[in-house]
């Protein structure tokens, strides 16, 4: 039990594109999601907090203008990369709470981003 | 500029032996703290979890150890084989369901 899946596995883009990466949990409902960015030889780093029919919530320095996030549904968050840039080349790991209060995330395979 | 990648901790076991990993956490006010390993190219994988209100907790093959007066976390492995072969890190709950990880250390197990 508590699958997370992710779509694309990895995607490579131009400069200026954007990317759109979706998040599912498989076997169980999740209210909230997170979204974690993880450079090579890094620890996660946590981009922003999705909740199910709420605005997401940004840590300090994500700017969410450029990393829109969207959870639609108890089972899908989308993270879209607007106008990427090399710099924004990076492992996105998306993570997902069962519902009620638990506190244990589980995570998804992570998407591989390389802009070109 | 360029920038500089941290360079993680690293531990090398022989196969069948016991490894401990060990991890220091800040906020002396955390409750709930996991350990995940991740493998090369995927996402962290749950292994094992502790409230505050615990000092020891077992699972198959691994044991989490909390010292909540030193703020220090540890993961031990028993009969290490080459599949525990990745990188660790120790979260703890940032509040909020939030979770903060630790810089990791990658743990290889030699045959």
């Amino acid at each position: 039990g508590a699958v997370v899946s992710q779509h694309p596995s990895w995607v490579i883009c131009k400069s200026g594109t954007s990317v759109k990466i979706e998040c599912r949990s498989l076997d169980f409902q999740a209210t909230t999601m997170f979204w974690y960015r993880q450079f090579p030889k890094q620890s996660l780093m946590l981009m922003a907090t999705s909740n199910e029919g709420s605005k997401a919530t940004y840590e300090q320095g994500v700017e969410k203008d450029k990393f829109l996030i969207n959870h639609a549904s108890l089972t899908l968050s989308t993270l879209t990369v607007t106008s990427a840039h090399p710099e924004d080349s990076s492992f996105y790991i998306c993570s997902a709470v069962p519902g009620g209060y638990r506190e244990t995330q589980y995570f998804g395979p992570g998407t591989r981003l390389l802009v070109l | 500029g360029e920038s500089v990648g941290l360079h993680l901790p690293t531990l090398s076991v022989q196969e069948g032996d016991n490894s401990i990993i060990n991890c220091a956490y800040s906020n002396s006010a955390s409750d709930y703290f996991i350990w995940y390993k991740q493998e090369s190219g995927k996402g962290p994988q749950f292994i094992i979890d502790i409230r505050s209100n615990m000092d020891k907790r077992q699972g198959q093959r691994v044991t989490v150890l909390l010292n909540k007066t030193v703020k220090h976390l540890s993961l031990q492995i028993a009969a290490t084989q080459p599949g525990d072969s990745a990188v660790y890190f120790c979260a703890e709950n940032k509040g909020a369901q939030k979770l903060v990880f630790g810089q990791g250390t990658r743990l290889t197990i030699n045959p």
